[in-house]
């Protein structure tokens, strides 16, 4: 069964501390992985996408990391500010393209503290 | 904003009510998608619609029926809703649906609650 799994579930850290998310998936075949970030209120905006041959995506302070052979991501957030508190989601997709081509996972809640 | 608006943003609505959501994206994408959000749970697609297809998800319960007149507007129409149904509903928008690196851009949602 295709499946993504996000740890932690809620995360609490100061300003200016770094952070790593996790997101392990049984997605097959693979097609790409996606971090999504949505603030509250709102809905998600793409922070990166990877592909199976990248193991490494930064976008500003936001880096991600993908391990295809142990299907696991990783989102690190370096300094982390008080607007970088939001739930972040991994959206895996399956190859070929399909009907359910997106599982999405159920999210980790970020709150950054001053 | 991501240039797909939602309206209204929050709806309260009884068992019996019927009501309707819009969802407008001004990308110029030609899919256009309907997603629903509970707390703890994972986004559910809900319907698709675009130029390769149209999706219905099979566990999506008639009381949700979608329309989609153009490639620039989606509505969902709802009828004798069940309080379960209570949850955040987004809309997105891609360039195309055949391919899954294409991105999808979401609207903001609108927070649903049937009473």
């Amino acid at each position: 069964k295709n499946q993504v799994e996000q740890s932690p579930q809620s995360l609490i850290i100061l300003e200016g501390k770094n952070c790593t998310l996790q997101c392990n998936y049984t997605v097959s075949p693979f097609s790409n992985l996606r971090w999504y970030k949505q603030d509250t209120g709102r809905g998600p905006v793409s922070l990166t996408i990877m592909t199976f041959s990248e193991n490494t995506k930064s976008n500003g302070r936001y880096t991600a990391t993908l391990d295809a052979d142990t299907k696991q991501s990783s989102l690190h957030i370096t300094a982390s500010q008080l607007s970088d508190s939001a739930s972040y989601i991994c959206v895996v997709s399956a190859a070929p393209s399909g009907t359910y081509k997106y599982i999405f996972g159920t999210g980790t809640r970020l709150k950054v503290l001053a | 904003e991501t240039g797909v608006t939602q309206t209204p943003r929050h709806l309260v609505m009884g068992m019996t009510n019927k009501k309707s959501l819009k969802c407008e994206q001004h990308l110029g994408h030609n899919a256009m998608y309907w997603y629903k959000q509970s707390a703890k749970k994972p986004l559910e697609l809900m319907f698709v619609y675009s130029l390769e297809e149209r999706v219905e998800n099979n566990s999506v319960p008639s009381r949700f029926s979608p329309e989609c007149p153009n490639s620039s507007h989606l509505f969902l129409h709802l009828h004798t809703l069940q309080p379960e149904d209570s949850a955040l509903y987004l809309c997105a928008s891609s360039q195309g649906s055949g391919s899954s690196y294409n991105e999808q851009f979401f609207g903001p949602g609108t927070r649903l609650t049937v009473l």
